[in-house]
């Protein structure tokens, strides 16, 4: 079965200090891993989508990499602002081709 | 990306009741889904809402618990039925299909408490 690990469950940093999460995955063959950011009492909001391994994107403080056992989100110089929980998905073999297998996520403070 | 509603936003609801889950997206998309959202665990794939027949559930999900309507491309809903605690979690829509990827957007999600 394909299965996410995030990790770590929390963090918690000082604004302008950068750190990475990670999303560990075991699929066969991956069809697409997904990072979303979700506040709280919201829904997940969609951020990036990584298709195979050396492949990166970035938007604003943040960037994704892949690799093929994991992915990465590195955020730099992080704001307050950031603070959410961050969720990584990858997409499964399914009958509607979109099914999501999402990780528990890592909820990161960022304090002034 | 899509602008995505729910209601209700939240709700109480005595065990043994049923409550109806209204998803409504601002322009026709081909994928909806359901999710459901419990503390400290993933978020969880439901079922997939199909226009015009069944919806496609997920292992350990099924429709006599989770009914599911998809009457037109703009329009879902989700009865969570026979509720007792354990069904208290949150409870999202998301739709696919829309930039010609596979990712999704969420509605902003319905918290049920069951007592």
């Amino acid at each position: 079965e394909d299965q996410v690990t995030q990790s770590p469950e929390a963090l918690r940093l000082q604004e302008g200090e950068s750190s990475s999460l990670n999303c560990s995955y075991t699929v066969s063959g991956l069809r697409g891993l997904f990072w979303y950011r979700q506040d709280p009492g919201k829904g997940p909001e969609f951020l990036f989508t990584l298709y195979s391994a050396g492949e990166e994107k970035e938007k604003e403080r943040l960037k994704a990499t892949l690799t093929k056992k994991e992915s990465f989100l590195h955020i730099t110089a992080p704001k307050p602002e950031d603070s959410a929980t961050y969720l990584c998905a990858v997409r499964r073999n399914s009958n509607s081709g979109y099914a999501l297998n999402f990780g528990k996520g890592t909820s990161l403070l960022v304090t002034p | 990306s899509a602008v995505i509603s729910q209601k209700p936003s939240r709700d109480i609801c005595q065990r043994g009741t049923s409550l109806t889950i209204q998803c409504q997206v601002d322009s026709q998309v081909t994928m909806m889904f359901w999710y459901r959202q419990q503390p400290g665990q993933s978020l969880t794939l439901i079922a997939t809402a199909n226009q015009g027949s069944e919806a496609t559930y997920e292992s350990g999900f099924v429709i006599d618990k989770f009914p599911i309507s998809r009457p037109n491309l703009t329009f879902s809903t989700l009865t969570v039925s026979n509720m007792s605690p354990e069904d208290s979690s949150i409870y999202l829509c998301s739709v696919g299909g829309r930039t010609g990827g596979y990712e999704q957007y969420f509605g902003p999600g319905t918290r049920l408490t069951v007592t």
